[in-house]
């Protein structure tokens, strides 16, 4: 069973900020957040995991709800590279479950 | 950091035939190995879990003996399909973490069974 909701696609400008938000309503307290990508053809690439707090690192900046029921990744400058399918996925032993996640598209 | 090297890329063979696929953590201990299998417009789903030293943790449904996995070192897996027929043809993803840390995948090898 998914325990994340994702919109199946979205489009972002180049240069701007993109919000991928995430829905895990069912996640549970030792649960952390992690978000992956994958790009066409390759292994999916670790952007930045958390567990309640807020959290930044040179790919992006993940922002958790109080209650932890949600999440949005913040690409802080989207580039035409950052096309790619986006997993947002909840776990608590590292047995990661891949959904369908979020086709972004970067249009120039 | 955190670099996950598989090998091949891409494989194309004969029915009957097994092949072997090497996984290698490059700069860090892999104290856990997964392997995942993703067919064409699929997610990837799990196929196993491999400490180093033990035997595998197959999922539901993955058959042990088609699909072996070595994990013998703290740096490397292998993932040998074994009499491959073209059902087994999909894009087989390693991945590889030390202890509480979180995954980093390798490139894949897409493998193709004629």
């Amino acid at each position: 069973d998914a325990k994340t909701t994702q919109p199946p696609s979205m489009d972002c400008a180049e240069g701007r900020a993109a919000n991928l938000p995430c829905n895990h309503s069912t996640i549970s307290g030792n649960e952390y957040v992690y978000w992956y990508r994958q790009i066409h053809s390759q292994g999916p690439q670790y952007i930045i995991h958390g567990l309640k707090n807020n959290e930044t690192n040179e790919m992006a900046s993940l922002i958790i709800t109080e209650d932890r029921k949600s999440s949005t990744l913040i690409l802080p400058h989207a580039t035409l590279r950052d096309t790619a399918v986006y997993y947002c996925i909840v776990d608590g032993n590292n047995r990661l479950a891949f959904g369908k996640g979020n086709q972004v598209v970067v249009i120039p | 950091g955190a670099v996950v090297s598989q090998h091949p890329s891409r494989v194309i063979c004969k029915s009957g035939t097994s092949v072997k696929i090497e996984c290698r953590s490059l700069d860090f201990q892999a104290t856990t190995m997964f392997w995942y299998r993703q067919f064409p417009k699929q997610s990837l789903m799990l196929m196993a879990t491999s400490n180093e030293g033990s035997k595998a943790t197959y999922e539901q449904g993955v058959e042990k003996d088609k699909f072996l996995i070595n994990h013998a070192s703290l740096t490397l897996s292998t993932l040998t399909v074994t009499s491959a027929h073209p059902e087994d043809s999909s894009f087989y993803i390693c991945s590889a973490r030390d202890t509480g840390q979180p995954q980093h995948f390798g490139d894949g090898t897409r493998l193709s069974i004629l």
